[in-house]
């Protein structure tokens, strides 16, 4: 079955470099058509997809934000890592992890979430 | 760059049928695909392309789509559908994934 995990830290000062790691299981992000992606969310505001990154390595950011993101794989550990520069206070968000397939393009498996708070 | 547009807010009673509409332009061409989401939980896929049905999604659950409106509709709405519900597309064009901005179902 497939499953994803997020980790990372929960707490981050301004200015500072967020890395995030979302550990996946039941599946290999090297297997042909897979898609590992991060999105956020602000508390109480909508989901924003951040970034994507596809089994050959192909990726795509959020227009907006590309400047500050950075996403990798390394499949030897099957994790995905998502760093963002430069964080700031309204970055505070949960950021989760999800599965998609290209051709559909949807998210039908997602990580628990880990809410990550910017302040000094 | 492309946006979807969702109401923030549908309330129904229950036993009776909530429509979440989610407008786009030219979202014919462009499969949309829901997600609900309860309080404190991640997002959990409910409908894709545009009217199919995961695994485990009650059959009250259906969508559709016409024009530049996507509906995602639940029939005989329980207390348990009290969720966020966003609807999702890729957009071809510019190679990004585009989230709806929410629409929050209240079951009186």
């Amino acid at each position: 079955q497939i499953t994803l995990k997020e980790s990372g830290p929960t707490l981050v000062r301004p200015t500072e470099t967020l890395t995030l790691t979302c550990t996946c299981s039941g599946f290999s992000v090297s297997a042909d058509r897979v898609g590992v992606a991060w999105i956020r969310q602000p508390p109480g505001k909508a989901l924003e997809w951040l970034a994507l990154i596809y089994w050959d390595g192909d990726d795509r950011y959020r227009p907006s934000l590309s400047s500050r993101l950075t996403i990798t794989k390394d499949s030897s550990k099957n994790q995905v890592v998502l760093t963002m520069a430069n964080m700031d206070p309204v970055d505070t968000a949960t950021y989760y992890c999800a599965h998609s397939i290209v051709g559909p393009r949807f998210f039908d498996y997602w990580g628990q979430g880990i809410l990550v708070t910017v302040s000094s | 760059s492309y946006v979807l547009t969702q109401p923030p807010s549908v309330s129904v009673a229950p036993g009776q049928t909530a429509r979440i509409p989610c407008g786009g332009d030219n979202l014919r061409d462009h499969s949309v695909h829901w997600y609900q989401q309860k309080p404190g939980q991640a997002p959990i896929m409910v409908m894709y392309f545009d009217d199919d049905r995961p695994s485990g999604i009650p059959e009250r659950f259906s969508g559709s789509k016409s024009g530049t409106t996507a509906t995602l509709i639940i029939s005989r709405v329980e207390a348990g559908d009290e969720a966020d519900y966003y609807c999702q597309v890729w957009d071809t064009p510019s190679n990004l994934f585009v989230f709806g901005s929410g629409t929050e179902i209240t079951v009186l």
